[in-house]
């Protein structure tokens, strides 16, 4: 097994600008979902791609928007930044939702 | 729709047990485990599907309790290893996960 790889692993940006945070999911792992976690927080859910179609969103704005390839890749894109937006990005991917999600390292992505 | 998790912190000594709960007030589809420890990334322990089917790893024991949608982490015989936070995760039919605010767990020699 490969893991689950994101990147990058930190991330400085300016309030207004765009970010594209990207995942490299397991061979054969369908379902990747995204998270945001906050320091002493758990993970915040973003939405859920199964075979390149979104199929479950949490409480984020539409600036958060996402993409899932067909070689298992990924990307979580987040439009016009704030400064709440600093945090922990964690991909996770799984088989399929009747198995646990295998996590990436996140990327810290910090807005200034 | 947060699940709840209790208690929020607990510390233990080597060889001693604990019980980690979690609380939803929504209808589940499956509840999940996992460790965390400072740095690194959240760490698959445990699945417990509705209908009460189970994954997971060995060591780790579990409970779901659908009529009421809470779950339980048994944690037996902690070793050092064992120290990190926990976190329950759940999940609705519409493929909706949240996580509880976390337990953390220290084990002392």
């Amino acid at each position: 097994e490969t893991g689950v790889t994101q990147s990058p692993t930190h991330l400085i940006k300016t309030r207004g600008q765009q970010v594209t945070l990207r995942c490299s999911s397991q061979s054969g792992h369908n379902t990747v979902s995204w998270y945001q976690q906050a320091l002493g927080q758990g993970p915040q859910f973003i939405f859920q791609y199964y075979r390149e179609e979104e199929n479950g969103r949490g409480n984020f704005p539409p600036r958060f928007s996402g993409l899932q390839f067909p070689n298992y890749s990924s990307e979580l894109n987040v439009n016009a930044l704030e400064l709440d937006d600093s945090a922990l990005y964690l991909c996770a991917s799984s088989k399929d939702r009747d198995y646990g999600y295998t996590f990436g390292s996140g990327t810290r992505l910090t807005v200034v | 729709q947060q699940p709840v998790q209790s208690p929020q912190a607990v510390i233990l000594r080597e060889g001693e047990d604990a019980v980690i709960n979690c609380s939803s007030s929504k209808a589940l589809y499956s509840v999940h485990w996992y460790r965390q420890k400072h740095g690194e990334a959240p760490v698959f322990l445990m699945i417990l599907l509705k209908g009460g089917e189970q994954k997971g790893h060995e060591k780790i024991s579990a409970s779901f309790n659908e009529k009421k949608q809470q779950s339980s982490l048994y944690l037996t015989a902690s070793q050092l290893s064992y120290s990190g936070t926990y976190f329950c995760g759940t999940e609705m039919e519409n493929n909706d996960m949240r996580f509880g605010a976390g337990t953390r767990l220290t084990v002392k020699p």
